[in-house]
């Protein structure tokens, strides 16, 4: 029972380069979102789908850039990497937006 | 924006004593979510909260909606080890999934 699967777990990028964090989940979820987890500011909502086709911003999101082409997967992609990403990035799936959410174990990143 | 605000930070506590945290808010929320994180790992949700005045527990734990809606509190009872970690409220409504700062939690043997 894989849940939801954050690929890579660690990355260092430079500034300005680009790239994308995979997301995917195999429980059937309608409702995917992305987080930023930094010290001490718990979680920010960055982008959020609640079905295939649709996407929609949060709290930070730019920056970021999201598409949801299957149920199972939610890619984030950074444009152009700056310092201020450097961070924690959680993916989370559940059966809706104000139900449970089912984190995956984070993307470090780290922009120099 | 709505913005939550949990307390305390952290808390020291000694093995076998009772836990008691809480989030605020200025907004009104419909879902009052309580996570825990383990280091290196993604929250994992520990009690949902779906209605005002709402009473949950979930073994050692208990967690209110609050009345007015702008709050909830999580309680942990004769805590042990393995309830070190980072606590975390999470309040929805409209769309928005707002997370407190959350609460770090060590337990000394």
């Amino acid at each position: 029972n894989a849940g939801v699967t954050q690929t890579p777990k660690f990355q260092v990028l430079k500034t300005g380069q680009s790239m994308t964090l995979q997301c995917a989940q195999d429980m059937n979820h309608e409702y995917m979102s992305w987080y930023r987890q930094d010290p001490g500011m718990g979680l920010r909502l960055i982008h959020y789908s609640v079905g295939a086709g649709i996407t929609d911003q949060g709290e930070v999101p730019n920056g970021y850039n999201v598409s949801r082409s299957t149920t199972e997967d939610f890619p984030l992609r950074l444009l152009s990497a700056a310092p201020s990403q450097t961070s924690v990035y959680f993916c989370a799936s559940g059966k809706g937006p104000n139900q449970p959410q089912h984190f995956g174990d984070g993307t470090r990143l780290s922009i120099l | 924006g709505q913005q939550l605000n949990q307390s305390p930070q952290s808390m020291f506590i000694q093995e076998g004593e009772d836990v008691s945290m809480n989030c605020t808010s200025s907004s009104i929320f419909n879902t009052w979510l309580w996570y825990k994180q383990d280091p290196g790992e993604g929250p994992v949700l520990l009690i949902a909260l779906y209605k005002a005045g709402e009473l949950t527990s979930n073994g050692r734990l208990t967690a209110q909606f609050g009345i007015t809606r702008k709050d909830s509190f999580l309680n942990i009872s004769a805590s042990i080890p393995s309830d070190v970690g980072i606590y975390f409220c999470a309040g929805y409504n409209n769309n928005d999934m707002r997370f407190g700062a959350g609460t770090r939690l060590t337990v000394k043997p």
